[in-house]
């Protein structure tokens, strides 16, 4: 099982619509989690980190299962400038601790006029 | 503020010849320094990160290596490219205080012919 597993999409919605995906980790002691957006031939850059109470900016939701081990990522209104590749990253060491980040394949969503 | 560089942007080199790409971070100190490859439509394998000078942890057995001569600068290299080194190639950065999380630089697309 990997680390770290998205589905790989393709997202195909209209402009304006709701939509959410998720992430599933395998290391129960994850201590870190984070979505980033990553536009095509361009690097990942940082969109929001997720918190274990869920957390929001703007039109973007992310929520934290610990239990079940996924986080999700909600964007609502969407516009056409939210297409991109949004991957799921987890830190599955004590936070402080120097290691690894682990990131998943990406979630490919485009959003159609 | 924090910046990272990385050069050149693209690359195209012979199969066989040396590889040293280059990645300098401004702004902070002793910070986490990660070498990430994609390839084509794929996701982030993570090749080595440093946590401090001289002090290199490699993830995946390779054709590749990484050296830390200086605090805030990291270059990855190669004697012999293969074909198999084609792919788009991330320099990142962290600090551990607090949630430790990565900003990358623009990346170098290296293409192996």
């Amino acid at each position: 099982r990997k680390e770290v597993e998205q589905d790989p999409g393709p997202f195909n919605v209209p402009e304006g619509a709701t939509v959410a995906f998720n992430c599933t980790y395998s290391n129960s002691a994850s201590q870190s989690f984070f979505w980033y957006r990553q536009d095509c031939r361009k690097e990942p850059k940082l969109l929001m980190s997720v918190y274990s109470s869920g957390n929001e900016d703007g039109r973007f939701t992310a929520q934290l299962n610990r239990a079940s081990q996924y986080i999700s990522l909600l964007i609502r209104d969407s516009k056409l400038s939210d297409s991109a590749t949004y991957l799921c990253v987890v830190k599955p060491f004590p936070a402080g601790s120097a290691s690894k980040i682990i990131f998943g394949s990406g979630t490919r969503l485009s959003i159609r006029p | 503020s924090q910046t990272i560089h990385q050069w050149p942007a693209t690359l195209v080199q012979p199969v066989g010849s040396p590889l040293s790409l280059e990645c300098t971070v401004e702004g902070t100190s002793n910070p986490n320094l990660y070498w990430y490859r994609q390839a084509a439509g794929r996701g982030l394998q993570l090749l080595f990160y440093s946590v401090g000078i001289g002090q290199i942890s490699s993830e995946v057995p390779q054709n590749l290596s990484a050296s830390r001569p200086q605090d805030r600068q990291f270059i990855l290299s190669s004697k012999k490219l293969l074909l198999s080194d084609s792919g788009f190639y991330l320099c990142a950065w962290s600090v551990t205080r607090g949630v430790e999380k990565l900003f990358f630089g623009s990346g170098t697309q290296l293409s192996v012919l």
